[in-house]
């Protein structure tokens, strides 16, 4: 059974452009959320989706945008990058009514911008 | 709001020494209690959990006692090893509608053991 997978693993854009990350969700699990993760530092919650609807939000800007697809699967899109947008974007899935018991996280994708 | 206070790092233990890394935490209602590892290059994985006061999670040697009164959730083990050198995170989460399944994370512990 694959746990949650993320691509790509490594990413570098520029100021300014847009970058989108993608997520599957662990076999069985139908909800996914989205953290940030600086240097240094613990995630930070970006948002969660469920029923493929953005069900809540953390303390981010619009430039934050996401998506689920009906096989559970997600995207994350990144506009008009910052500097301060590098760092390590994990995902984590839960089997709906468990998401306060266990998360399952995937090994990330790391951004720079340059 | 809710949040987590955890000790900050680095710890640098030898082989077979005690270890302690302490996490407090304030939190709106009862929160479900975390303790996330994250090996060099990796993504996150769930070391222990605890979701009522007074339960005491436990996993490859590593345990944490839910402490409703003291607000604490440290983490412990008795004897590490080499390979437990990784970066610890401690978490919660609240069962309310607006924050089902958020996760709120510490700064993390940079913990060496040497052999």
């Amino acid at each position: 059974d694959a746990g949650v997978t993320q691509s790509p693993t490594h990413l570098i854009k520029t100021r300014g452009q847009q970058v989108t990350l993608r997520c599957s969700p662990k076999s069985g699990h139908d909800t996914v959320s989205w953290y940030q993760q600086a240097l240094g530092q613990g995630p930070q919650f970006i948002f969660q989706y469920y029923e493929e609807e953005e069900r809540q939000r953390g303390n981010f800007p619009d430039r934050f945008s996401g998506h689920q697809f009906p096989n559970y699967s997600s995207e994350l899109n990144v506009n008009a990058l910052l500097l301060g947008d590098s760092a390590l974007y994990l995902c984590a899935s839960s089997p709906e009514g468990k998401a306060t018991d266990t998360q399952y996280f995937g090994p990330g994708t790391r951004l720079t911008v340059l | 709001g809710d949040s987590v206070t955890q000790m900050e790092g680095p710890v640098t233990l030898s082989e077979e020494a005690f270890l302690t890394i302490n996490c407090t935490y304030t939190a709106t209602g009862y929160p479900s209690l975390f303790w996330y590892v994250q090996y060099p290059g990796e993504g996150l994985q769930l070391l222990l959990k605890a979701t009522k006061a007074d339960d005491k999670g436990s996993n490859k040697g590593f345990e944490a006692t839910y402490r409703k009164e003291t607000t604490s959730f440290h983490l412990e083990k008795g004897s590490v090893q080499v390979s437990d050198s990784a970066v610890y995170f401690c978490a919660l989460s609240v069962n309310r509608g607006s924050t089902l399944g958020r996760l709120y994370f510490g700064r993390g512990t940079q913990l060496t053991v040497w052999p």
